[in-house]
């Protein structure tokens, strides 16, 4: 399985600001995406980060709010902006390590507290 | 809409007993199927995935796929509280996943 892994992994944020994202995998991969976990709640998808060219993001999540960007095959970031204490929540980077869909795994997670 | 459906639960078995979780999913253009374990506080983890009808088996734990039912269930035999998590049933449609709720589990020593 590949390993994942996310910085930071903890943070507070004031409201009004951004916080961003790191998600470094140990080796090369196709697909890459970003995740929402509010309390108490199961996985959303926010987006499929694609390398060299737009995330493709999925419904009710926009580019302005998650930025997010995939500079090579081990890397991305996601960019949380204008931050409120809706955006608490843990946000999580997964991989599909085959490229088929059929294997996929999740980094440890940033938990996000917005006050 | 793409759907998955779980009983939130809490389950709660003694220890030594088989655990039962079950799901259903809405869209039969979905072929594979993933368990993930999410103890609190933590990420989830890849327990099984399953894409042919039947049952498959790894350890302790045996998942299960009915297509026509559209129903996906999880056996864990030998239950232990470090079992004790939630369970997180995953449909794949088009290399994304789509998750249920959660089913929290609970084993009683």
């Amino acid at each position: 399985s590949a390993v994942i892994s996310q910085k930071p992994s903890r943070d507070i944020c004031q409201r009004g600001t951004s916080l961003t994202i790191q998600c470094q995998v140990d080796s090369q991969v196709t697909m890459m995406f970003w995740y929402r976990q509010q309390p108490g709640q199961s996985l959303t998808l926010i987006a499929t980060a694609n390398q060299g060219s737009e995330a493709t993001y999925e419904s009710g999540f926009v580019i302005d709010k998650f930025p997010i960007s995939r500079p090579n095959l081990t890397f991305s970031t996601l960019t949380v902006s204008n931050l409120s204490p809706e955006d608490s929540s843990i946000y999580l980077c997964s991989v599909d390590s085959t490229g088929s869909g059929n294997t996929i795994y999740f980094g440890e997670g940033s938990w996000l507290t917005v006050v | 809409q793409k759907e998955v459906e779980q009983n939130s639960g809490p389950l709660s078995v003694p220890e030594g007993a088989i655990a039962s979780l079950n799901c259903t999913y809405s869209d039969r253009g979905s072929q594979s199927f993933f368990w993930y374990r999410q103890y609190s506080g933590k990420s989830p983890e890849l327990i099984m995935s399953i894409y042919s009808n039947g049952d498959k088996e790894d350890g302790r734990f045996t998942a299960q796929l009915n297509k026509a039912s559209q129903y996906v269930s999880l056996l864990i035999r030998d239950s232990q509280p470090s079992d004790s998590a939630t369970y997180l049933c995953a449909a794949e449609y088009g290399n994304k996943l789509v998750f249920g709720a959660g089913t929290i589990l609970r084993v009683k020593s």
